[in-house]
């Protein structure tokens, strides 16, 4: 039982360059999300999917695309790199109650240049 | 709109020296508050979750309380293993996601 995984742990890319960063449960948890975390700003919401084929804006969504397949993947593209997308990402779980604790992932630090 | 602060923005104590961390909210129709532990280069750690005025929660040397308009993290005599950053977060009644405050960064001095 892994948990939350996300791949990769580091990465740098240049402007304009795309990537998806991989987040995976296997929790069977209906409830995915995504957050970036900046010094001085805490955990930011980027997107979030409450099943399978849904998933809807968090508070900071510009240059960020997410899908949802399936109910152990959940996705994050960015679709054209900015300086302003370094950061770390976590990706987090829950079961579908919204009031239940999160399981957040390791991370993924993202530097663009 | 829903807010979360913490205060202070850090702490600094002396090994043993209890002290308390806020956590103000301002939720319509609070669902849970949450406190989480985040050690450098890693994901937070959920500790505990408080549901209604009144409630408390242990844990080791961790103590959550929660009033109708904030949430307290009592730490009784710290040691440094301790020494985290320490976020608390909220949800409403409308199904909506998590709230999160900027953290509380702890050192304990040994």
């Amino acid at each position: 039982n892994a948990g939350v995984t996300q791949t990769p742990k580091f990465q740098v890319l240049k402007t304009g360059q795309s990537m998806t960063l991989q987040c995976a449960q296997d929790m069977n948890h209906e409830y995915m999300s995504w957050y970036r975390q900046d010094p001085g700003m805490g955990l930011r919401l980027i997107h979030y999917s409450v099943g399978a084929g849904i998933t809807d804006q968090g508070e900071v969504p510009n240059g960020y695309n997410v899908s949802r397949s399936t109910t152990e993947d959940f996705p994050l593209r960015l679709l054209s790199a900015a300086p302003s997308q370094t950061s770390v990402y976590f990706c987090a779980t829950k079961p579908g109650e919204v009031y239940n604790e999160q399981f957040f992932g390791p991370g993924t630090r993202l530097t663009v240049l | 709109e829903d807010q979360v602060t913490q205060s202070p923005e850090a702490l600094r104590l002396q090994e043993g020296e209890s002290s308390s961390l806020n956590c103000s909210y301002t939720v319509s129709g609070l669902r849970g508050l949450f406190w989480y532990r985040q050690d450098p280069g890693k994901g937070p750690e959920f500790l505990f979750t408080l549901y209604s005025a009144g409630e408390e929660k242990e844990k080791e040397r961790l103590k959550a309380t929660l009033t109708k308009k904030e949430s307290f993290l009592h730490i009784t005599a710290p040691k440094p293993e301790d020494s985290a950053t320490y976020l608390c977060a909220a949800v409403n009644s409308g199904n909506t996601p998590l709230v999160f405050g900027k953290g509380t960064r702890l050192s304990v001095i040994a």
